[in-house]
């Protein structure tokens, strides 16, 4: 199980955002995402192997952790940025699953 | 650019089998790189992943949804597909197809989606 924190975050633009992703067991760097969500959009995939953006994703977003124990940072905050993260592990059954997500709103 | 479509019927209704369409272009479905997978998100909730099929044709699934669904591929037509039966309300969601990558040291996550198409499941 993966739990995210906050649920909902709410910060202004320009300001840095850091948001908690937790595993109920440890899980590989090499296999956990991150992904934003914008209202009537598919996912976008920001972030794999704990810490490597993906193509066209810009410096401002950052990854980390290890174990039970990942973070995505914003470092600042675009308008565009405002949106519902979810993070994804790989591992146990269903091999997939995702954060319940948290939602980035305008303060 | 890798583009993924979904295509299939917006209403089904209870007990019937839903039937989805993922059609790629911009690249070969029969790559040894990636599997090919459905994902849902039912109305104001989280995602959840269905399952995903191998160009070989080997597949995986959600053990909640073992029992009823069968993901297929066509490798000739660049497609795969979703097949869900006996459906609920509960299934009333947008299905998302999705391009998960497979090989490699950082695997396991998806990197090109679908735009999604929203099924409901009423009478």
């Amino acid at each position: 199980v993966l739990t995210q924190s906050p649920g909902t975050l709410s910060l202004s633009p320009g300001e840095g955002a850091t948001l908690s992703c937790r595993a109920s067991q440890n899980v590989s760097s090499s296999y956990l995402a991150w992904y934003q969500q914008k209202p009537g959009q598919a996912p976008r995939l920001l972030i794999y192997g704990a810490s490597n953006r993906a193509t066209g994703i810009p410096e401002r977003f950052s990854g980390g952790g290890s174990g039970t124990d990942f973070t995505l940072t914003i470092s600042r905050l675009e308008p565009e940025d405002f949106a519902v993260y979810y993070c994804q592990q790989f591992g146990g059954s269903p091999p997939f699953t995702f954060g319940q997500g948290t939602h980035l709103e305008i303060k | 650019q890798l583009q993924l479509r979904e295509s299939g019927p917006g209403l089904v209704r209870p007990s019937e089998t839903l039937s989805l369409t993922c059609t790629v272009s911009g690249g070969p479905i029969s790559t040894s790189s990636y599997y090919w997978g459905w994902i849902r998100q039912p109305p104001g909730k989280g995602l959840e992943w269905i399952g995903s099929v191998y160009y070989s044709g080997n597949s995986d699934y959600n053990p909640s949804l073992n029992t009823r669904v069968t993901i297929s591929i066509d490798t000739s037509k660049n497609q795969f597909y979703l097949k869900l039966k006996s459906l609920t309300a509960a299934d009333t969601a947008a299905y998302y197809c999705v391009r998960q990558r497979w090989f490699g040291i950082l695997k396991h996550y998806f990197d090109y989606w679908g735009q999604g198409t929203q099924v409901t499941v009423s009478s």
